[in-house]
């Protein structure tokens, strides 16, 4: 399985925007890049995906790299309600077992007033 | 919000008795996944369905087990619980025809066995 790095935790300040780091250096030419998140006491949550394009919905934009590499996730203007686990997830485009979704340990997002 | 539920949301039960978590989803989506969350671990796969009656193994599929008699149910079967299956449980619904799909989580089921 492809595998991303993320840091273990960032800092943010409210209404500040927030850039969020992945790393996948082993990611093949059809593995889609996933972002979720998950809320204190949630389940997780779809954020944003792509595949080489930059993408912009409106909870975030998610910037790739032109190697595809590294990806970053954008919330433009954070907000207490950010503050949560993010992951970063490649996804291969093969149905099966090939397209789960298996999660790393993601990164601990807080934001301060 | 996508139509995934499960149930119970909270279960306290004892060493060595057989304890039955649901998932149930309204969307039809093929695939369905039940993951456990425990601290410092994140979300483990334990076992998946693709199918009614089809079903594979995750990461962490010991002790476990899955039945899908239905579409729309996806039951996680711990036989005999034990300690170490103390965990937060989340089922997840999702059509990976193609990547190009998001996923739908459900709000966890936390089970303690004592």
């Amino acid at each position: 399985d492809a595998k991303t790095t993320q840091p273990n935790s960032m800092e943010s300040n409210e209404e500040e925007p927030v850039h969020l780091p992945c790393n996948h250096s082993t990611i093949s030419g059809t593995d889609y890049i996933h972002w979720y998140r998950q809320l204190p006491s949630q389940g997780p949550e779809y954020v944003i995906h792509g595949l080489t394009s930059n993408v912009n919905n409106r909870m975030a934009s998610l910037a790739i790299a032109e190697d595809r590499k590294s990806s970053t996730l954008i919330l433009h203007r954070a907000t207490l309600r950010d503050a949560a686990v993010y992951y970063c997830i490649l996804r291969a485009n093969y149905g099966g077992s090939q397209g789960n979704l298996i999660f790393g340990k993601g990164t601990k997002l807080s934001v301060k007033p | 919000d996508a139509g995934i539920t499960q149930s119970p949301r909270h279960k306290v039960t004892e060493t060595g008795t057989p304890v039955t978590l649901r998932c149930h989803q309204t969307e039809n989506h093929r695939y369905m996944y039940w993951y456990r969350q425990d601290p410092g671990h994140g979300l483990r796969l334990i076992h998946y369905s693709y199918g009614v009656k089809d079903t594979d193994k995750g990461e962490v599929s010991d002790g476990y087990s899955v039945s899908r008699s239905k579409t729309e149910d996806f039951l996680l079967t711990l036989e005999s619980a034990t300690s170490s299956q103390t965990s937060v449980y989340f089922c997840a619904i999702m059509d990976p025809s193609g990547a190009n799909t998001e996923a739908f989580f459900g709000q966890g089921t936390r089970l303690t066995v004592v």
